[in-house]
């Protein structure tokens, strides 16, 4: 059966301090990978999407970036993080070609102080 | 592109009750229209879906029903338990394109 780990669960970081946030997927190949943010505990805002290495697609500009090293692993940096990017961040994977049936991680909540 | 509404923001029942909670989209090329439940601080989970070609789909105490001329479709929850409570999303998409989902409805199940 297929999982899909985020990590870490939770993240305290100063403003100006780098990020990254690790998704792993695991029992499929090569799956459609997705990074949502989550703020004030409603709303999935799409952030980036992957349909293969090294292919991401960008949906909202920001100074977030998304990166796909391996087939099953998805990475969510930034540089110099903002208190705005606060926030509940959600992986999520679907099956090669086509985004029916999203299945999503447990989550990583950031907070930028 | 796409757009979902989702309606109420809130919804408050008794234990026991049934709870509806509705979606409309713009794009009628959608086909696909899943429902997640999040309970707090967890991920959302996949909890039902129908696609275009079917009008109603039932398992166990949830049903979804669509309306393709309308445009709408509906989360029907039935004898409603606490454990139900949490933030349910719908969703429409069409094929191999992003899903769009609405801002989702906050259950709250009183026993």
């Amino acid at each position: 059966s297929q999982t899909i780990h985020q990590w870490p669960a939770t993240l305290v970081q100063p403003v100006g301090s780098p990020l990254s946030l690790e998704c792993t997927v695991e029992g499929t190949s090569n799956p459609n990978l997705y990074w949502y943010r989550q703020a004030a505990g409603r709303g999935l805002q799409l952030l980036f999407y992957s349909v293969g290495i090294g292919q991401i697609s960008s949906e909202v500009p920001q100074n977030l970036s998304a990166s796909r090293p391996q087939d099953r692993q998805f990475i969510l940096s930034s540089k110099k993080l903002l208190l705005s990017d606060s926030g509940f961040y959600l992986c999520a994977w679907s099956v090669e070609g086509g985004s029916y049936e999203q299945y999503f991680g447990p989550g990583t909540r950031l907070t930028v102080t | 592109g796409e757009n979902v509404e989702q309606h109420p923001s809130t919804l408050s029942v008794q234990e026991g009750d049934s709870a509806v909670i509705k979606c409309t989209y713009s794009d009628s090329a959608s086909n696909y229209f899943p429902w997640y439940k999040q309970e707090l601080g967890k991920g959302p989970q996949l909890i039902i879906d129908i696609r275009s070609n079917v009008g109603e789909k039932k398992d166990q105490r949830i049903a979804v029903t669509l309306n393709k001329t309308a445009k709408h479709f509906s989360l029907h929850i039935t004898e409603t338990q606490p454990e139900d409570s949490a933030v349910y999303f719908c969703a429409a998409s069409e094929g191999s394109y992003i899903p769009t989902f609405g801002r989702g409805t906050s259950l709250i199940v009183h026993p």
